[in-house]
Parts: C-alpha cells; structure tokens; sequence
C-alpha cells in the first residue's frame, strides 16, 4: 500500500520562502507530483520527480530523494494567490497510473 | 481548448434518489478516474479505467458506480445516495504514454444529500 505524509497548516509571510514537505511509503514507486488546489477548485498540475534531486520552474521547485521517501515543494517570493492547499501524490511501480494522493498542507500566506 | 467537463457543479438531492454524475473528456486519454475529498481525508479514488469497458475499484467504491462505454466519457452513478456521501467529487484523466503524465481534473462536483 502506499502511505503519504505531508503537514496539515503552513503560515508563512508575503515575499518569504516556505519549504512543504511530504514523506512517502510506497510497495511501489514511479514518481512523485505535486499540485496546488485553490480553495473549492480542481487541483492543478506543479511538477513531477522521478529521479533524485531538485526540479526547478519559476518561483517553485520540487526536491526528491527516493531512497529517503521524502519530497519537498520549494515556493520562493511568496504572493498572497500563492495562498492554496498544496497535494503531494505517489504514484505505483511502472505500468501503473495510480496516484496516492496525501491530505494536503493548507498554506496560508500572510501580509 | 484541452479539458475535463463535469456535469452539475452543484447537486443537491435527497437519500434514495438515483443520480449521475457526467464526465467528459476531448484529449483522448485513455485513463479516467473519479476522487471524492472531504475535509480532513484529502482526495481518495472511488474508481477508475484504464480503457473502454476496462473499469476498477479505487480505494473508496462502496455505493457507487461507473461505466466506460466510450473513451471520452466516464460517468458516476449513486443507485441510492446516502448523507455520507456528500463530498466534493472529481472526475480525471491523464495519458497512458509514460509515468510523467500529469492527471488533468474536472471543475468539480459538490454533492449534497440530505
């Protein structure tokens, strides 16, 4: 089975960095995703890890490391519409397209 | 434009009374998925389909039921809805081409039966 962790509440200050983490115990493992969900909306696609190390686009980056089952979502220069719950998902071993989605961190970004 | 369609955004009905949920897809992806998310449990699969007439229980099936007759549409049925069932649901779909693939989702459908 898998088992994803990730904090529930991050508050953190407009134009300030904040690291989210999220650990993963995975039977199997075929990548690591990230999504960002606004408030009563479908959740959209940040980024995809598959191999070791740091994924950068923009203001956001994603961290893997698969042998520690963690992964972190990285969100430089902080905006109030950065305000948003953001999902970590496991996907299973190669051939399958199953993600295991964890609760979600409720970031909430403060003047 | 690229996009998953559900149908309604808002539901409201009352235990007992039969009700689909429609979802539409025009990027021909061969898996689809429904989610539902409730507070607190973030998102669990109800059930998904790899292909036409392939479909499989997700984590959470109980009191629900789907179908694959065409590639493009995977609707929800609730034969008999019960108040514990009132979420917020999710219909997906992503490519089968490789692991990167990302899930697209629908807007939404936020169900309550009283």
């Amino acid at each position: 089975g898998q088992n994803i962790d990730q904090p529930t509440e991050m508050t953190a200050t407009e134009g300030a960095i904040v690291q989210i983490n999220c650990t993963y115990q995975t039977s199997g493992f075929n990548g690591l995703f990230w999504y960002q969900q606004h408030a009563g909306e479908a959740p959209t696609f940040l980024s995809y890890n598959v191999l070791d190390g740091l994924e950068e686009k923009g203001r956001f980056s994603s961290f893997l490391s698969r042998s520690k089952g963690y992964s972190y979502l990285l969100l430089k220069e902080l905006q109030m519409k950065d305000s948003a719950s953001y999902l970590c998902a496991a996907q299973a071993g190669a051939g399958s397209y199953q993600l295991t989605f964890g609760k979600g961190t409720k970031l909430s970004v403060i003047p | 434009e690229a996009q998953v369609t559900q149908n309604p955004r808002y539901l409201i009905t009352v235990t007992g009374k039969k009700l689909t949920v429609t979802c539409s897809q025009n990027m021909n992806h061969e898996y689809m998925s429904w989610y539902r998310q409730d507070p607190g449990l973030g998102l669990r699969q109800i059930y998904y389909s790899m292909n036409v007439e392939v479909t499989d229980k997700g984590d959470v099936p109980e009191g629900y039921k789907v179908s694959r007759k065409e590639k493009r549409n995977f609707p929800l049925i609730l034969e008999s809805p019960s108040p514990n069932q009132t979420s917020l649901y999710f219909c997906a779909s992503r490519n089968t081409g490789g692991g990167y693939e990302k899930l697209f989702f629908g807007s939404g459908t936020q169900l309550s039966v009283l």
